[in-house]
């Protein structure tokens, strides 16, 4: 199964508004990146998080290694915030496992 | 900063050829250089992992035969995509890092298609 699992899948958001994306991890996750996949396919480094939470800006991001899952959430969304997110998470041996992604839309 | 140059961007090969594709790590030593493919409405599946100083590791899927990698040194790597056929195009991925306890930093990708 899917050792990373993202969601939603997608999601529209009207400009000015707030949402949390979130990852689910069945393997023991020591780190979390959030990355954002613009539409060239460039991938955005937003996070890298050890348990804890960080904030960027509009951005805010929390990993809880003992629950198991990361969230990412944003605030008053732009259309500059469209693009497809995605969580990696590493479970030691260097390896790092990406999710599913999650394809949001910012409209007017 | 820590930067990642991938190249080519973009890359058209005929079926049954095979492309190389390189990554350049600036500012950064790239102990850790990761190659990914995401091939088309899908996630990033990892190809290989190369550590320096350790052999390098394939997923299931792929093989060394099939996606031979070279990673000479801290700054550089690259990845050839062999005998490439449909099922080959996706972007592909290098990110790279300094070692544990440290973010990756991926290049802008190397796009595939193959004809």
């Amino acid at each position: 199964g899917d050792k990373v699992k993202q969601s939603p899948s997608a999601l529209s958001l009207q400009e000015g508004t707030n949402s949390a994306l979130r990852c689910n991890f069945s393997i023991a996750a020591t780190t979390v990146q959030w990355f954002l996949q613009n539409p060239r396919g460039s991938l955005i480094n937003l996070f890298y998080l050890v348990p804890g939470t960080k904030e960027n800006g509009r951005l805010k991001s929390t990993f809880n290694s003992k629950e198991s899952y990361s969230t990412l959430h944003i605030r008053d969304a732009q259309l500059e915030d469209s693009g497809t997110y995605f969580c990696a998470a590493e479970a030691g041996g260097y390896k790092v496992v990406f999710g599913s992604g999650t394809r949001l839309l910012v409209s007017p | 900063g820590a930067l990642v140059y991938q190249y080519p961007r973009r890359t058209i090969c005929k079926s049954g050829t095979s492309m190389r594709m390189e990554c350049q790590a600036v500012g950064f030593q790239a102990t850790s250089v990761a190659w990914y493919r995401q091939s088309p409405q899908k996630t990033f599946e990892l190809i290989a992992l190369s550590t320096v100083n350790s052999a390098i590791k394939y997923e299931q899927n792929f093989t060394q035969e099939k996606f031979p990698i070279s990673h000479p040194n801290l700054s550089f790597s690259s990845m050839t995509v062999l005998n490439a056929y449909l099922e080959d195009r996706g972007l592909y991925l290098c990110g790279a890092r300094s070692g544990a306890n440290s973010d990756y930093t991926f290049g802008s990708g190397t796009r595939l298609l193959v004809i």
